[in-house]
Order: structure tokens, then sequence, then C-alpha cells
């Protein structure tokens, strides 16, 4: 079975200033995908960025973005220029890709809680 | 983007009674839907694959009796609480996938929050 470690229950950070949650997981697969979720507190679960195992560059949206190192099993993810409204849990997640048959729902991380501050 | 709703969004009930949630995709067909719990403050944990219709898959340590869930179509999945108890509080989260989307991505609901008394 997959597991993914959050290892930084929370992180806080000044506005427009830089920060780095840090996510690994452990899996025999060689094909999966990788994800950020941020929850804000109406829990509504939003995707941040997706990383394809097989796909050596690194993933990145606007101010997101993510160093993937495959060997290590790690995938943090760098949050650029926080803005008050990046405040939230953050989850890493990891999808089987090998499945095929459609039994592969996600498999979270215990989350990193965002502080912004102004 | 792809947009799927749950109701209730919030549920009361009394001990020892049945509760029923839905999940809908409202925008596209989803063969596959998930359901996910979450305790307060922790993360989310699969409880079960939903396939059209088919029986569900449960992940190990779900009470396949207790949760009872049914696809029976594109766009609807629903998660019964049977008998249900306090410590069936939670917060149940459901996804859809859309196969016709890269990665065949999942979105999710916006969750329901189940409380028994």
């Amino acid at each position: 079975a997959q597991t993914v470690t959050q290892s930084q229950p929370e992180m806080s950070v000044q506005e427009a200033e830089t920060v780095t949650l840090s996510c690994t997981y452990d899996t025999s697969e060689s094909d999966y995908y990788l994800f950020w979720y941020k929850q804000p507190p109406s829990r509504q679960m939003i995707l941040v960025i997706r990383q394809e195992a097989y796909k050596q560059q690194n993933a990145t949206e606007n101010r997101f973005s993510v160093n993937f190192q495959k060997a290590a099993k790690s995938f943090s993810l760098k949050i650029s220029d926080s803005q008050l409204g990046d405040a939230a849990m953050y989850f890493c997640a990891y999808r089987s890709a090998e499945s095929g048959g459609g039994a592969d729902g996600l498999t979270f991380g215990k989350g990193t809680h965002l502080i912004i501050q102004p | 983007g792809a947009v799927v709703s749950q109701h209730p969004s919030w549920v009361i009930c009394k001990s020892g009674t049945s509760v029923k949630i839905e999940c809908r995709s409202l925008d596209f067909q989803a063969t596959t839907m998930f359901w996910y719990r979450q305790f307060p403050k922790q993360s989310l944990m699969l409880m079960a694959t939903s396939n059209e219709g088919s029986k569900a898959t449960y992940e190990q340590g779900v009470e396949k009796d207790k949760f009872l869930i049914n696809h029976a179509s594109l766009t609807l999945s629903t998660l019964t609480v049977t008998s249900a108890h306090p410590e069936d509080s939670s917060f149940y989260i459901c996804s859809a996938r859309d196969w016709g989307l890269p990665l065949n991505e999942q979105f999710f609901g916006p969750g329901t929050r189940l409380t028994v008394l």
C-alpha cells in the first residue's frame, strides 16, 4: 500500500515571501500521479498542481511549483509571493496510474496548515 | 471546470436512524465516483470507489453494511449511513472522475457534515 507523509503540521510565512511544504511518499509502483490540494475553511478541495511521475520536468502553475525527486520519493510544493488567500490546509496526494480499472482513489497525507502573516 | 454537488451540506440525525447523502456530477458523466471521510483536523480517508452499474469497492476496514453505496446513473452516487451512531459523525466528501479529461481528473464535492446525536 502507498503512504504519503507530510512532516510539517503547520507552517507560517510572511505575506509576499516564499514557503516550501514538504511531502514524501512510499510506493513500489513506477507509474503514478502526485497532487497538491488546498482546503480552505470552506472545506472545498481545490487542486493546486499535479505531477506525472514519468515526467522529469517539475510542474508549475503560476506562483506554485513543485520539486519532484522520484528517486528520493519527495514532492515538495513551493509557493512564491505568498498571499493572504493562500492560507489553508494543504494536502499532498498520491494516485496510482497502474490499476487502470478506476479503483484508484487518492491517498492523502495528513496535511500542513499554512498561515500567512500580513 | 467540472462541478460536483453534494446534498445535504449538513445533516443532524438521531442515533439509530439512517442518512442518505447524494453526490452529483452536474456537467459531465462520471462512471467512477469516490467517497472520502474526514475527521476534524485530519486528512481525507478513502472509504469506497463507486462504479456506475456495479457494486462499490470498499477500502479495508470500512463496513459495507453500514455504508451503503449506490451508483445508479452516470451522474449520481449515494452514500447511506445505516443505523448511524455518534462515532459516524464526520465530514463526508465525494469526488467524481471525468474520464474525458487528461489524467482522468477527479473533482470534489463541497462535502456533507454529518452529526449523529
